[in-house]
C-alpha cells in the first residue's frame, strides 16, 4: 500500500472550513484513499473514501488531485466535536478486506 | 450505520490475572475482525486478524499464547489477555469490515482500556 504523509497538527477556528492535506505520491491505479478520524479515547470512525473523483457525504468532502498524488479532506464547518486525529490511508481494493495501517495522522484542534 | 460494540469499556486487573475483551458486530455479520492495540500518544497497531471458524493470524511480535483470540460466531470475537502484566496496559480496539468484498470501510468498536496493576 502506498505511504501517506500528513502534517502532524493543524488548528482551525470553529465554524470555518478545515482543510486537511495528505500526500500519497506513490499511489497506484487500484488504490483508494480512505479517511478515518479518532476522537480522544474512542475507536476510529470512517469518514469518506475515493478513487479519483471528488466525493462528498454528510460528514466531509474529499478532493483528490488529477494525478492522484495528493488529496484534501474538507470539513466545511468545523465544530469543537471535530477535534480529533485524522488519518489518511491508501489501500488497494484488489486485496480485499484487510486491516488498516495507521500512520501518525494529523491532530486537528478546533478552537472556539 | 453498522455498529461494533466492545465490552468492557475499561478494566483494571492485578498482574498475573487474565482478562477477556468481547467485540460484537450488532447489526451485521463479520467473518473477519481485527484487533488493534494503542499505547498513549501512539497510533493504532494491528495485533491480529480474527477469522470465524478458523485460527487467528497474528502480527509479528505478538505472542499468540498470551493474546488468545476466539471468533466463536459471525458476530462475536474475543481477545483474552492471559497472565497480564503492567506492560500490557493499553487501549484495545476491534474492527470489522463491511460491504462488498474488496471494500475497506471498517467499523471500529469504542475500545477497551486495560490497566494492569
Amino acid at each position: 500500500d502506498a505511504k501517506t504523509t500528513q502534517p502532524p497538527s493543524m488548528d482551525c477556528a470553529e465554524g470555518r472550513a478545515a482543510n486537511l492535506p495528505c500526500n500519497h505520491s506513490t499511489i497506484s491505479g487500484n488504490e483508494y484513499v480512505y479517511w478515518y478520524r479518532q476522537i480522544h479515547s474512542q475507536g476510529p470512525q470512517y469518514i469518506i473514501h475515493g478513487l479519483k473523483n471528488n466525493e462528498t457525504n454528510e460528514m466531509a468532502s474529499l478532493i483528490i488531485t488529477e494525478d492522484r498524488k495528493s488529496s484534501t479532506l474538507i470539513l466545511p464547518h468545523a465544530t469543537l466535536r471535530d477535534t480529533a486525529v485524522y488519518y489518511c490511508i491508501v489501500i488497494s481494493r484488489a486485496t480485499g478486506r484487510r486491516a488498516l495501517t495507521f500512520g501518525s495522522g494529523t491532530r486537528l484542534q478546533v478552537q472556539p | 450505520g453498522a455498529v461494533v460494540s466492545q465490552h468492557p469499556s475499561w478494566v483494571i486487573c492485578k498482574s498475573g490475572t487474565s482478562v477477556k475483551i468481547e467485540c460484537r458486530s450488532l447489526d451485521f455479520q463479520a467473518t473477519t475482525m481485527f484487533w488493534y492495540r494503542q499505547f498513549p500518544k501512539q497510533s493504532l497497531m494491528l495485533m491480529a486478524t480474527s477469522n470465524e471458524g478458523s485460527k487467528a493470524t497474528y502480527e509479528q511480535g505478538v505472542e499468540k499464547d498470551k493474546f488468545l483470540i476466539n471468533h466463536a460466531s459471525l458476530t462475536l470475537s474475543t481477545l483474552t489477555v492471559t497472565s497480564a502484566h503492567p506492560e500490557d496496559s493499553s487501549f484495545y480496539i476491534c474492527s470489522a469490515p463491511i460491504g462488498l468484498a474488496g471494500e475497506n470501510e471498517q467499523f471500529f468498536g469504542p475500545g477497551t482500556r486495560l490497566t494492569v496493576l
